[in-house]
């Protein structure tokens, strides 16, 4: 099946800073969704983005399907942003089920 | 619309007894997707169901573990004998059709304790 491979692990920014989440797959990008789980564990949609870019305030979202990633730039950060952010996909043929990334753990400071 | 509705939100079981949990779809949605999540790991796939079908329970243990979706009312996971590697949070996702062209929302999740 698909695998999603998530960078960086792990990030720390301070309050202001700019940053870039990558997620790479290794088969055809179907219903690409960016979802953030908030630290009281809540999981909040994002993007659903299976091509091109999307913006939604300090967010945006980027696939390029044809080379199998997707981006989300997150500009001028600030402490609530912190959290996970996962990327998951539709796996396709037989049955269809979101995949996930093992996630980006983000850390914005004050 | 409401979203996807998960109860309880915690839910404390004591070694051996059994876990409902439950999940009521977004209106208008008949599929419903389970996954698990460990403290500090990401999602894992359980079950996908349809309604009064399991249409793939490959993520899901074999034993003490079901699932379903009936005609009528929520989605339940049950799980029998609870062991404290139960212990995660259970997420719901529902979704209006399956295949491409299909975005997924999750519920808040059901966090199982056992002790």
């Amino acid at each position: 099946g698909i695998q999603v491979e998530q960078s960086p692990p792990d990030l720390i920014l301070q309050e202001g800073a700019n940053s870039t989440l990558r997620c790479n797959f290794s088969d055809s990008v179907n219903n690409l969704q960016w979802f953030h789980q908030n630290p009281w564990g809540q999981l909040i949609n994002l993007f659903y983005i299976p091509s091109g870019t999307k913006q939604n305030g300090r967010l945006s979202a980027t696939t390029v399907a044809t080379e199998r990633y997707s981006l989300l730039y997150i500009s001028s950060s600030q402490t609530t942003d912190s959290g996970v952010y996962f990327c998951a996909d539709f796996t396709q043929g037989g049955s269809e089920k979101l995949v996930f990334g093992k996630g980006t753990k983000l850390t914005v400071n004050p | 619309n409401a979203g996807v509705m998960q109860n309880p939100r915690h839910l404390v079981r004591r070694r051996g007894q059994e876990a409902r949990l439950r999940c009521s779809p977004m209106k208008g949605h008949s599929h419903v997707y389970w996954y698990r999540q460990l403290p500090e790991e990401g999602l894992k796939f359980m079950v996908y169901l349809q309604k009064e079908n399991i249409i793939d329970e490959s993520g899901m243990p074999k034993e003490r573990f079901s699932a379903e979706f009936p005609k009528e009312g929520p989605s339940i996971l049950r799980i029998q004998q609870v062991v404290r590697g139960d212990s995660a949070a259970y997420f719901c996702a529902s979704s209006p059709r399956s295949g491409i062209d299909t975005e997924a929302f999750f519920g808040q999740g059901t966090r199982l304790t056992v002790v």
